[in-house]
């Protein structure tokens, strides 16, 4: 079963630009069963879908984040990466990463997550 | 908001039986399967069911689904102290075209 790592900053600066990578190990993210997905959590609040990328590099965006969001995959290094710019204390948030099944439309396997602060 | 409505808050005594409803759309639940995912305290969601009623390896048979129409259930039977856990419900929504989550329920075991 893949396993799923989060990294990158853990506090980044109002109207800046927010960048987060997930290594794949265990599994190959050129896998054709999969979608790779970012899943968010504000401190004490549900879970915020912000959108799923296939080996290809075909996307799907959460309507109320796409503006500002874009996932990014990188095969040769078994990765794919979220940028969300132009971000405030709102994104203020745990990020996971997560494998999502392609034949049961299920999140099947996630990262650990990390908490992104936003403040200056 | 969250697109899915599910109630805030659950309880029951251990051994106890307990449901958590989840409430969508025509666009979501009703045209889509629901997955469950649980969270307890401090550590990632971890899938329990998917495809309305079916566990991943490793999922007690404790934890069952269903589905009718726009609504769907997460059902637990003989309720322990470890179900102490935030469940969410999860669809693909047709018109956002995108993963929608209800707002999730805090299970606590009394």
């Amino acid at each position: 079963q893949p396993q799923l790592q989060e990294s990158g900053p853990g506090l980044v600066k109002p109207s800046e630009t927010l960048s987060l990578t997930c290594t794949v190990s265990g599994g190959s993210i050129s896998s054709d069963s999969h979608y790779w997905g970012w899943i968010r959590q504000r401190p004490g609040k549900g879970l915020e879908w912000i959108g799923n990328i296939y080996y290809s590099g075909s996307t799907y965006y959460s309507p109320s984040l796409k503006s500002r969001v874009t996932i990014s995959v990188d095969p040769s290094k078994n990765q794919f990466s979220l940028k969300l710019s132009s971000v405030t204390a709102a994104d203020t948030a745990v990020y996971y990463c997560a494998s999502l099944s392609m034949t049961v439309v299920a999140f099947d396997y996630w990262g650990q997550g990390t908490l992104v602060t936003v403040s200056s | 908001q969250s697109v899915l409505t599910q109630p805030p808050s659950a309880s029951g005594t251990p051994g106890q039986r307990v449901t958590i409803s989840c409430s969508g759309s025509s666009s979501n639940i009703g045209s889509n399967t629901v997955n469950w995912y649980q969270q307890l305290p401090g550590t990632a969601p971890k899938l329990l069911i998917y495809s309305n009623n079916y566990r991943p390896t490793g999922v007690p048979d404790r934890f069952s689904g269903s589905k009718s129409g726009t609504s769907a259930s997460l059902a637990i039977s003989g309720l322990q102290s470890g179900d102490e856990a935030d469940y969410y419900c999860a669809a693909w929504d047709d018109g956002l075209n995108g993963q929608v989550f209800g707002g999730g329920t805090k299970l606590t075991v009394l």
